[in-house]
């Protein structure tokens, strides 16, 4: 049963660099039985997909965060990484990352919070 | 990459059955058997209830069922329990991007 744990930083000053880690247990980072993604939930709203990588070390990014967005794996970690570029306060949000062919398996979530 | 359309509430009695829309398009919903469906309860990280259109993952109740019909896919709570109450989100694939619903609070009276 795969385990997921988000770590970071709770507060970025705007224009800066959001940076998250998300570390895996249960299971490999390398396995080709599962996706690797981002996904992040303002206050009071919906779920957006952020971006998901695959085994084959392909990325792929929400056309709307696209220019910002980094996704990146330390396999010797067993870990995957968010980077988001220029932050304002409309990146506020709980940052979840998940796991799965759907996806199965989630973090417990962290807050991150844009403010200077 | 537009959300997917779901109603904001669907509420019913204890014991009832509920069934909550998820709208989409012909890039998403409609082109590919990839819809999924997650159950999250507040202050908590959602849940995978429903994966490839209907398919049920271990340990998740046969009271939740997942269908599609075109554009539109659809999950069927049946035998309402008060633990059921929470917010319900849709997924689709679109290829190779992924798009969520908007989201449907489901409220057990």
């Amino acid at each position: 049963q795969l385990q997921l744990q988000e770590s970071g930083p709770g507060l970025v000053k705007p224009s800066e660099t959001l940076s998250l880690t998300c570390t895996v247990s249960g299971g490999s980072i390398t396995s080709s039985s599962y996706y690797w993604g981002w996904i992040r939930q303002s206050p009071g709203k919906g779920l957006e997909w952020i971006g998901s990588m695959y085994g084959s070390g392909s990325y792929y990014y929400n056309p709307s965060l696209k220019s910002r967005v980094i996704i990146s794996v330390d396999t010797s970690k067993n870990q995957f990484s968010l980077k988001l570029n220029f932050v304002t306060a409309a990146d506020t949000a709980v940052y979840y990352c998940a796991a799965g062919l759907a996806f199965d398996f989630w973090g417990q979530g962290t807050m991150v919070t844009v403010s200077s | 990459q537009s959300a997917l359309t779901q109603p904001a509430s669907v509420s019913g009695s204890p014991g009832q059955s509920i069934t909550i829309s998820c709208t989409g398009a012909s890039s998403d919903v409609d082109n590919y058997n990839l819809v999924s469906w997650y159950q999250q309860h507040p202050g908590k990280a959602p849940k995978l209830m429903i994966y490839d259109d209907y398919k049920r993952p271990s340990g998740v109740s046969a009271r939740f069922s997942g269908s599609k019909s075109g554009d539109t896919a659809s999950l069927t709570i049946s035998g309402l329990q008060a633990e059921d109450e929470a917010d319900y989100y849709c997924c689709s694939y679109a290829g190779p991007f992924y798009v969520f619903g908007t989201g449907t609070k489901v409220t057990v009276l």
